[in-house]
């Protein structure tokens, strides 16, 4: 079937190096955002979170950064594997939009072993 | 196991007939929605529930109906009016701003 990633931004790395995606998000009053992975076919998968009252947050493998004055999040994976392949979104939320998230179009991150 | 299930994972249908597609979650979250994904496309907003028997439409509903009569279940119909409906489409379910999604559905009408 289709991919989800035709037609997007793409980032291929090597197996073992650290990977960073981009994401600019449209609105300054946006307090919380999130990444997401896709594989193909399937739903995308929670990875990490921030709110604008932090500049960098921790999971494993992974850190996301926020820079509000030019209204930037990236997300850096360390030691990237393969299994790591897929598309990878950003979603802001503000107050007031009822929890309703705008979704980036993603990027497609192909890891070479 | 918790989580939300979209069924069937693949749905082929012929122009101009309606169809539902399913999606269920025992996660206990109050909101759900519905999203469409097309190829190198964001995510586009369908139509979301924040309680049961209460729903919105999102920014692409012409063509689409929900119905949120339990709170574990949201089924999308994708009526002969949406002119375009071939599509992966995704159900979601919430507590607060964290989104969870199933594994999607991929529709083909011919």
């Amino acid at each position: 079937g289709e991919s989800v990633g035709l037609h997007l931004p793409t980032l291929s790395v090597q197996e073992g190096d650290n990977s960073i995606i981009n994401c600019a998000y449209s609105n300054s009053a946006s307090d919380y955002f999130i990444w997401y992975k896709q594989e193909s076919g399937k739903g995308p998968q929670f990875i990490i979170d921030i709110r604008s009252n932090m500049d960098k947050r921790q999971g494993q493998r992974v850190t996301v950064l926020l820079n509000k004055t030019v209204k930037h999040l990236s997300l850096q994976i360390a030691a990237t594997q393969p299994g790591d392949s897929a598309v990878y979104f950003c979603a802001e939320n503000w107050a007031g939009s009822n929890y309703k998230l705008t979704f980036g179009k993603g990027t497609l991150l192909t890891v070479n072993p | 196991d918790g989580g939300i299930t979209q069924s069937p994972k693949y749905l082929f249908r012929k122009e101009g007939q309606n169809v539902t597609l399913s999606c269920e979650q025992n996660l206990n979250h109050d909101a759900m929605y519905w999203y469409r994904q097309d190829p190198g496309q964001g995510l586009r907003l369908i139509y979301y529930s924040q309680i049961v028997n209460d729903f919105q439409k999102g920014d692409i509903a012409e063509g689409y109906s929900v119905s949120r009569e339990k709170k574990e279940s949201f089924p999308l119909t994708v009526t002969s009016a949406q002119k375009n409906p071939t599509a992966f489409y995704l159900c979601a379910s919430s507590i607060a701003d964290e989104q969870y999604f199933g594994p999607g559905t991929r529709l083909t009408v011919t």
